[in-house]
């Protein structure tokens, strides 16, 4: 079985540039979590969807970060305008229905120069 | 709101070595914990998990147990291997939420 994909591994931008990510799930998982893991601390929550439908996006700067998942599969995560503070790893998860294991892809490392 | 908190590391221990991660969890009603693993260069593996009091998850020679009277849910394995060197990950989920909040991470380093 596939696991979670995650593109690319890596990004350095400038401040104030925008990015995207991009992330496919594990086939027939409902639910997609997008995480921030900045260095020295564990992932946070950024975003939950719940087939294309947000859940929870509370933690979200909506200012600058924006994320969709169209048609329930992939989804993409934006920064616009992208700031110092940003760089980080970037992590993406799925899981079935439910509050079952999520998988992690192996995340986008970005740094904002 | 929910917190874990691991204990700070790095930690360094010689093969064979025994080894304590210790976590301990704020949140209200039973949530379902877990203990995530991060080799260099890799994603989040999950290692093991408890989804009641008094649960033991174990996993490739880790155990843990759900010890709610103490809030805890502490790591051990018997005998380290190079192979176990990696960041460890205490994380829980709230009663009916799927959300995952983690500790801060341990960074294991096994040396021969």
């Amino acid at each position: 079985e596939a696991g979670v994909a995650q593109s690319p591994r890596y990004k350095i931008i400038e401040k104030r540039q925008s990015v995207a990510f991009w992330c496919n799930p594990i086939s027939g998982h409902a639910t997609l979590y997008w995480y921030q893991q900045i260095l020295g601390q564990g992932p946070k929550l950024l975003i939950q969807f719940q087939n294309n439908g947000v859940v929870d996006d509370s933690q979200l700067p909506k200012d600058r970060f924006s994320a969709e998942r169209l048609k329930g599969v992939d989804s993409t995560l934006k920064i616009q305008p992208a700031k110092l503070e940003d760089s980080a790893v970037y992590l993406c998860a799925s899981s079935t229905t439910g509050p079952d294991t999520q998988y992690f892809g192996p995340g986008t490392r970005l740094t904002v120069l | 709101g929910d917190s874990v908190t691991q204990m700070e590391g790095p930690v360094t221990l010689s093969e064979e070595a025994f080894l304590t991660i210790n976590c301990t969890y704020t949140a209200t009603g039973y949530p379902s914990l877990f203990w995530y693993v991060q080799y260099p260069g890799e994603g989040l593996q999950l290692l093991l998990k408890a989804t009641k009091a008094d649960d033991k998850g174990s996993n490739k020679g880790f155990e843990a147990t759900y010890r709610k009277e103490t809030t805890s849910f502490h790591l051990e394995k018997g005998s380290v291997q190079v192979s176990d060197s990696a960041v460890y990950f205490c994380a829980l989920t709230g009663a009916g939420s799927y959300q995952l909040t983690f500790g801060k991470g341990t960074k294991l380093s096994v040396i021969p």
